[in-house]
């Protein structure tokens, strides 16, 4: 089994509707990210929690929320969903116990498409 | 603040020929330094870390990578292409202290001709 969920793999939306991604892990990690990829663009940072009680906003957190439900589930959330919020969405997760920049492990990414 | 550059958007190489993909980074001191590879369709998988230590990093798949201070670069190498290794890769550096948040290159797509 993944040791990193998404859920769903692909959804397509309207603009205007609330959208759901879900992320579960079961590595035990406490630090969860949700990146956003574009073409051409790399890996946007969206929001990232070290912990449960720890939730920071990254790069480009307009329009997005999360929320971190136990240590193993981190969802993002899209208030009301508009067109160039089309993106592949992934969550990661990494340790936090050594110290420095950890290696960070990904899901398998969500596609989402607004229309 | 720190930054990562990908000169390559798109690199094409024959079955068997050597890569070199290029990273540039730009940070106050000695970052950490990753390069990821991203297979259609999956998420991203490590290929290998710096941290510190011994400047040429083995990775899996047969990757190196050699951390060159002076020249701020952490270029990505294979000795010989294979078909499988058509991929997206990703160069990124991270922090020592602070927040420990990785900032992501855009991205190198390696096109393996048979």
């Amino acid at each position: 089994d993944a040791d990193v969920t998404q859920t769903p793999r692909n959804r397509i939306t309207k603009t205007g509707k609330r959208i759901m991604l879900e992320c579960s892990q079961t590595k035990g990690h406490d630090r969860m990210y949700w990146y956003r990829q574009d073409p051409g663009l790399g890996l946007r940072l969206i929001y990232y929690s070290f912990d449960v009680k720890d939730i920071n906003k990254g790069e480009i957190s307009d329009g997005y929320s999360v929320s971190r439900q136990a240590q193993a589930k981190f969802s993002l959330s899209l208030e009301s969903a508009i067109p160039n919020q089309t993106a592949l969405y992934f969550c990661a997760t990494s340790d936090g116990r050594q110290g420095g920049t950890d290696t960070q492990y990904f899901g398998p990414g969500t596609r989402l498409t607004v229309l | 603040a720190q930054s990562v550059t990908q000169p390559d958007i798109h690199i094409t190489v024959s079955e068997g020929a050597s890569l070199e993909l290029r990273c540039n980074y730009s940070y106050g001191a000695t970052p950490y330094l990753f390069w990821y590879v991203q297979s259609p369709g999956q998420g991203l998988q490590l290929l290998l870390k710096y941290f510190s230590g011994d400047t040429l990093v083995q990775g899996i798949k047969g990757f190196e990578a050699e951390f060159k201070r002076s020249q701020s670069s952490f270029n990505l190498r294979k000795p010989s292409v294979h078909w499988s290794d058509a991929a997206e890769y990703f160069c990124a550096v991270g922090p020592r202290g602070g927040s420990y948040i990785p900032t992501f290159g855009r991205g190198t797509s390696l096109i393996v001709h048979p």
